[in-house]
């Protein structure tokens, strides 16, 4: 079945410098990536997704990249906020989903003031 | 617009008995799905219904059962519970799978502690 890794457990960043987690995959098949952002005692919240036919994905301060031939991609956020101050998971799946989603561990996303 | 419930919020239970976690969801999705997080572990997929009258395993579905009860409910059921099971469960929802409106909806989750 897929493996996701996901690096690094924890990063801690300035507030307004930027964040980045990466992600690795081991199944070729996998075409949709959706990115969870999880705050203390909530429920996972999409905060964006990409698919494998498309190479990167912007949305205001996100943006996620994907390369397929190196089965990676990552979450990049820009102008960091305190609000921003969470975990991050990502995900991958074949089937656009359809099979579930195989998540990575998490990284714990700390921003400073 | 609820979204996605899931009941109970909280549960204790000691090794052994049995329960039922629910979940609904109002927004006319056809795939459910229910995931178990464990600190460390990121979630892990129990069994998803990929629409009503379909139901697969998903990475770690021994020990549990599940019932597509209608459109709207999907249901997780522990026999016998065992402290390994101790954990937040979530329970998704999606339009319909693999038809470009991929986003899963996550619940409020249920804690279980087995004792």
């Amino acid at each position: 079945g897929e493996n996701v890794e996901q690096h690094p457990s924890t990063l801690s960043v300035q507030e307004g410098d930027s964040a980045v987690i990466k992600c690795t995959y081991s199944d070729s098949a996998s075409n949709y990536f959706p990115w969870y952002k999880q705050e203390l005692g909530k429920r996972p919240q999409l905060i964006i997704d990409i698919r494998s036919n498309v190479g990167e994905k912007k949305d205001q301060r996100i943006a996620v990249t994907l390369n397929k031939t190196a089965k990676h991609f990552s979450l990049h956020i820009t102008e960091t906020q305190p609000e921003d101050s969470a975990v991050y998971f990502c995900a991958a799946s074949r089937r656009g989903g359809a099979d579930g989603l195989t998540f990575g561990k998490g990284t714990h996303l700390i921003i400073q003031p | 617009n609820a979204g996605v419930t899931q009941t109970p919020k909280f549960q204790v239970l000691k090794t052994g008995q049995s329960m039922t976690l629910q979940c609904a969801q109002d927004m006319n999705h056809n795939s459910m799905y229910w995931y178990r997080q464990d600190p460390g572990m990121g979630l892990r997929l129990i069994y998803y219904s990929a629409s009503e009258g379909t139901t697969d395993k998903g990475e770690v579905p021994n020990g549990y059962n599940v019932s597509r009860l209608n459109k709207r409910e999907f249901s997780l059921r522990l026999e016998s519970a065992a402290p390994s099971q101790t954990s937040v469960y979530f329970c998704a929802s999606s339009v319909l799978a693999g038809s470009g409106s991929d986003t899963q909806y996550f619940g409020p989750g249920t804690r279980l502690t087995v004792l």
